[in-house]
């Protein structure tokens, strides 16, 4: 089945380290995205990719960093400079069209915690 | 800076029933508006998407509407049953693919 991968579903970060959340999709995609979810909120863009090797900064982006090495694959790296890293993270994959008319798809997250 | 605002927060309704859901947002220079349906720790998944050019989209019960001159949105849901208990969530597409999101309606529908 055609569809996006998160993994690992949940996640544990010690104080100071840099943990690295995986996002797999086989739509043939353009397009993909972070986002973080945070409890009575709605989702807040982090990094985004319309193509490979190329990504932009979304509203959240610090304490973050990205890669778009393949089409299919946008991993991100939550790093000891996001001082609250507790939150539902999700990744999401669309077609890139000229009239914007192709929904996100999304993967079923990642929750990471602060051990 | 966009900003989309969902009204109510949360809503229960018993099974049967017809509900509205709104969506505002601050700035009507959107490319589309979409509407999401989430369940209790997953994803998203995508249920309408109104171009701007356009005034309504249905699927199945769902009917979903845009008025970009007032800035809103309204989802209707038709002889609503359990399995439509979720948090549903409008976001606005601002320019090339960036969407900017509510905070969410959290629906029960009580059997």
């Amino acid at each position: 089945d055609g569809g996006i991968t998160q993994s690992p579903k949940y996640l544990f970060r010690k104080e100071g380290q840099n943990v690295t959340l995986s996002c797999e999709q086989n739509l043939n995609h353009d397009a993909m995205y972070w986002y973080r979810q945070d409890p009575g909120q709605g989702l807040r863009l982090i990094y985004y990719s319309q193509i490979v090797n190329d990504f932009q900064k979304g509203d959240i982006a610090e304490g973050y960093s990205v890669s778009r090495e393949k089409k299919e694959s946008f991993p991100l790296t939550v790093t000891s400079a996001q001082k609250n890293p507790t939150a539902f993270y999700l990744c999401a994959s669309s077609g890139r069209t000229a009239h914007n008319n192709q929904p996100q798809h999304f993967g079923d997250g990642t929750r990471l915690s602060i051990l | 800076k966009q900003e989309v605002t969902q009204i109510p927060a949360a809503l229960s309704v018993p099974e049967g029933e017809n509900l509205v859901l709104n969506c505002s947002f601050t700035d009507s220079a959107i490319y589309n508006l979409q509407w999401f349906r989430q369940d209790p720790g997953k994803g998203l998944t995508s249920l309408l998407l109104i171009q701007s050019s356009q005034r309504e989209q249905t699927s199945g019960r769902l009917n979903a509407s845009l008025d970009k001159s007032s800035g809103r949105s309204t989802l209707y849901i038709a002889a609503s049953q359990p399995g439509d208990s979720a948090t549903y969530l409008c976001a606005a597409m601002e320019y090339v693919n960036k969407l900017v999101f509510g905070a969410g309606t959290i629906l029960r529908v009580k059997s």
